[in-house]
């Protein structure tokens, strides 16, 4: 156990709807990072928050949107829903703000788009 | 662009049989070098980090070591508990932005 949940596991869901998926990163970290991880695909970054504030950002759609609030716990938004978007997606939590530290991840939520 | 390209794509190993798996990358100003295992389904559990060229670090069957261009994660005598999927991941910093670019993994079999 890593010590980062994610809620919840499974989201089934249909094209154009609207999700979000939460994450609390462990105890003491400060950094949270969104993945995305489709079928025979590697891990896509996403973004990347530091105690509140926005890092960076990877590949992420205009369609998605994320924040990271006071008790630390982030959640990333999924709207106007495509097929396409069907995938693992995985948080990981780190101490420090900088990429050199490495990152924990949480058991993932699979969203389905139907 | 940076790269992160890990070989085989696949590798089926009998019980007890060592081998190897490489990554290899195309990062400018390598700051170090993350390997992680991933079984079907769940998250990443992070395995090692590697920051310079010519260190080495070990877990129990496990042995990672890195050079300028490229990693390794020796397994020794693997056992069927083994078999996941080996990710190796390069952070990179450049000004402001920071990201960290994920091979897309070893499926790693191990037959009883």
């Amino acid at each position: 156990d890593s010590g980062v949940t994610q809620t919840p596991k499974h989201l089934i869901t249909a094209t154009g709807q609207r999700v979000t998926l939460r994450c609390s990163p462990r105890s003491g970290d400060l950094s949270v990072y969104w993945y995305q991880q489709s079928l025979d695909q590697g891990l896509q970054f996403l973004i990347h928050y530091y105690n509140g504030e926005e890092r960076a950002k990877g590949n992420i759609l205009e369609r998605f949107s994320a924040q990271q609030f006071p008790d630390l716990h982030s959640e990333l938004n999924l709207s106007s829903l495509e097929l396409g978007d069907s995938a693992l997606y995985f948080c990981a939590s780190s101490a420090g703000q900088g990429v050199i530290h490495e990152q924990f991840f949480g058991p993932g939520t699979r969203l389905t788009v139907l | 662009e940076d790269q992160v390209t890990q070989s085989p794509e696949a590798l089926r190993l009998q019980e007890g049989e060592s081998s190897s798996l490489n990554c290899s990358y195309t990062v400018s100003g390598l700051r170090g070098l993350f390997w992680y295992r991933q079984d079907p389904g769940k998250g990443p559990e992070f395995l090692f980090t590697l920051y310079s060229a010519g260190e080495e670090k070990e877990k129990e069957r496990l042995k990672a070591t890195l050079t300028k261009k490229e990693s390794f994660l020796h397994i020794t005598a693997p056992k069927p508990e083994d078999s996941a999927t080996y990710l190796c991941a390069v952070p990179k910093a450049r000004g402001g932005y920071q990201k960290v670019t994920f091979g897309i993994g070893t499926k790693l079999q191990v037959i009883p």
